[in-house]
Formats: C-alpha cells, structure tokens, sequence
C-alpha cells in the first residue's frame, strides 16, 4: 500500500502566488491533518477533517483554506502566498477517534516562497 | 492546555553508547503519550505510544520510554546507539479532544562513529 502520499514533493512560488497541495490516503481513514513543520517549533496543525465533506481549523490556519470533497482526498490551498508560508508540509491521516490513535504520516511538502 | 517540551534540540552520541532523549509533558489529565521518528527527507513515523497501560513501553528498533507521573516525563531511551538512528525525533500528547497531536520542537540525534 501506498500509505500517505503528498503532491508535489518540492514547490518554489513567488509572493502573491496561489497553489493547492494534494494529499491522498489509501487506507480508508476518516481523520486526515495538514500540519506545517519549521525548524525549532515541531509541527503545528493548520487544518484537520473528521470526515468527507467536513474541515476544521488547527493552531495556525490563517492564509490557508482545505476541502475534503473526498474521503481519501484532502487539499490544501494558498491563495496568496507569503514568505512566512515557506515550511516543510505534512499531511497525516487516521483511523478513528480515540487519544491513542497512530497518525500517519506523508513524505512532506517542501515549499519555499521567494 | 496540554503540551510537551522537549529537552535539547540536538544530542550526539557514539555508536554503541546510550541513547536519552527528554520528553517533559503538561497535562491536567491522564496523558496520551507518542514518540515519532523522522529519518532524513522522510515524514514522520510512529516509534512507540503510553496509553495508560504500562508504564514502560517498548517500540520498534530497540528504543523504549517510561512513563513517570511524578515527574511528567516520557522520556526515550536505547542501550546501543546505532548508526542508522540517527534522526530527528518527535514527543507528542494527544489532546483530549479532536484526535489531535501536540508536538515538542523536535530533537535531532547525531550517531558519531
């Protein structure tokens, strides 16, 4: 099984410019996770779904926006991007509700915004 | 608010030599604790998770944590350092709810030879 899969692996987008980041899950999972990782401050979610059609916001969604029209599908948008926006991108997805859940994570995103 | 600190953003050892890396946790209920491993350009996979069981936990490769209340660690250990552990690793809590991980700052681990 593939797992998690993020598209693309590697973007360098000029200020001002939009993109969207793909993540896929081939394991059926309801919960799915975009989270941002910056040297020094581990990873920090920015959105999160419980399911199809549904989003939630995390700690720092600001300039960000996500549709879960899919179960296996979550995407993740700029629509204008910032040089504050230039991070390594996770998506991670999971089974079930439950503290003790495992998360599994994509190989990253990393986007750099010039 | 439930968080972890990790203590030491980079800890460098010998091959062979004990590996301990500080996980220091906040919670105001009994913790759901993770500890993740990201191996260079890869993202982050599960080494080992406290839920509540037994306090010490044995995860894959060797490493293990133990759960000690009265001092809010989860701290990760392994007797024998190996090359291939080297890494950046990842303690997390589980918040209470929303099936969401909080996670430390990371602390990267150099294998000297």
């Amino acid at each position: 099984n593939a797992g998690v899969t993020q598209t693309p692996k590697f973007r360098v987008l000029k200020t001002g410019q939009s993109m969207t980041l793909l993540c896929a899950q081939d394991m059926n999972h309801e919960y799915m996770y975009w989270y941002r990782q910056d040297p020094g401050m581990g990873l920090r979610l920015i959105h999160y779904s419980v399911g199809e059609g549904t989003t939630a916001k995390g700690e720092v969604p600001d300039g960000y926006n996500v549709s879960r029209l899919k179960k296996q599908n979550f995407l993740l948008g700029l629509e204008s991007a910032a040089p504050s926006q230039t991070s390594v991108y996770f998506c991670a997805s999971s089974s079930r509700n439950g503290r003790d859940t495992e998360a599994f994570f994509g190989q990253g995103t990393r986007l750099t915004v010039v | 608010a439930q968080s972890v600190t990790q203590l030491g953003s980079h800890v460098s050892v010998s091959e062979g030599a004990l590996v301990l890396l500080r996980c220091n946790y906040s919670s105001s209920v009994p913790p759901y604790l993770f500890w993740y491993v990201q191996y260079p350009n890869q993202g982050l996979q599960l080494l080992l998770k406290y839920t509540s069981a037994a306090t010490l936990v044995k995860g894959i490769n060797g490493f293990e944590a133990e759960f000690k209340k009265s001092e809010t660690s989860f701290h990760l250990t392994k007797p024998s350092a190996h090359m291939s552990d080297a890494a950046e690793y990842f303690c997390a809590v589980s918040l209470v709810y929303g099936n969401k991980l909080v996670f430390g700052a990371g602390t990267i681990l150099r294998v000297k030879s």
